[in-house]
């Protein structure tokens, strides 16, 4: 089973701010790195798949990118506002059943 | 526009009474999932569907078993409930295992006392 590491576990951001966090992640057996968003007393949603080393996706203000060599794939808000105050989840997929195994999640708080 | 819908929302089990978590997508997926998500931890699959007629364990099974009904229902059953069972369990579906995006139930938080 993949150990995914997510940093840090909670980040306080001053609105307007722009702020980034890292997933790593085993680089063997790699098939994909998802991103998801959690609000409070919601359900996950999807940000990102990616699939290729040196992926680079964006929505918006929030962009990802991967490094599959190295393992690590890091998230980027830039500008910051309150509705971007969440749970930030990844998950590689990479098990040999094909299954992603989900990180703990960075908790982000931006504050007024 | 229902996408994943998971019920109950909330429940309280004495330790030894059994349920049955109900789930239905209707995006047409071939692949569902159960997880559990605890504090402090990830959401740890307990098991999966892969595609319709075929069910497998995840990373955390017992205690728990699985049925497919159809291609839209996937249902997680507590046969004899323990408090260590107490957690929010969420019910998800994808079009194909890891490749393509996750869609989440709404989650039920179960409380075994």
């Amino acid at each position: 089973i993949l150990n995914v590491e997510q940093s840090p576990q909670s980040l306080h951001v001053q609105e307007g701010d722009s702020t980034n966090f890292t997933c790593s992640f085993p680089s063997s057996n790699f098939y994909a790195l998802h991103w998801y968003r959690w609000e409070t007393a919601k359900s996950p949603e999807a940000l990102f798949v990616m699939t290729l080393n040196g992926d680079e996706k964006k929505k918006g203000r929030i962009s990802a990118t991967l490094n599959t060599k190295e393992g690590y794939s890091y998230l980027y808000i830039k500008g910051s506002q309150p509705e971007d105050s969440a749970t930030y989840l990844c998950a590689p997929g990479g098990d040999s059943n094909y299954q992603l195994i989900w990180g703990a999640g960075t908790k982000l708080i931006i504050k007024p | 526009n229902a996408g994943v819908t998971q019920t109950p929302k909330f429940q309280v089990l004495k330790t030894g009474q059994s349920m049955t978590l109900q789930c239905a997508q209707d995006m047409n997926h071939n692949s569902m999932y159960w997880y559990r998500q605890d504090p402090g931890m990830g959401l740890r699959l307990i098991y999966y569907s892969a595609s319709e007629g075929t069910t497998d364990k995840g990373e955390v099974p017992n205690g728990y078993n699985v049925s497919r009904l159809n291609k839209r229902e996937f249902s997680l059953r507590l046969e004899s409930a323990a408090p260590s069972q107490t957690s929010v369990y969420f019910c998800a579906s994808s079009e194909y295992p890891a490749l393509t995006e996750a869609f989440f139930g709404q989650g039920t938080r179960l409380t075994v006392v």
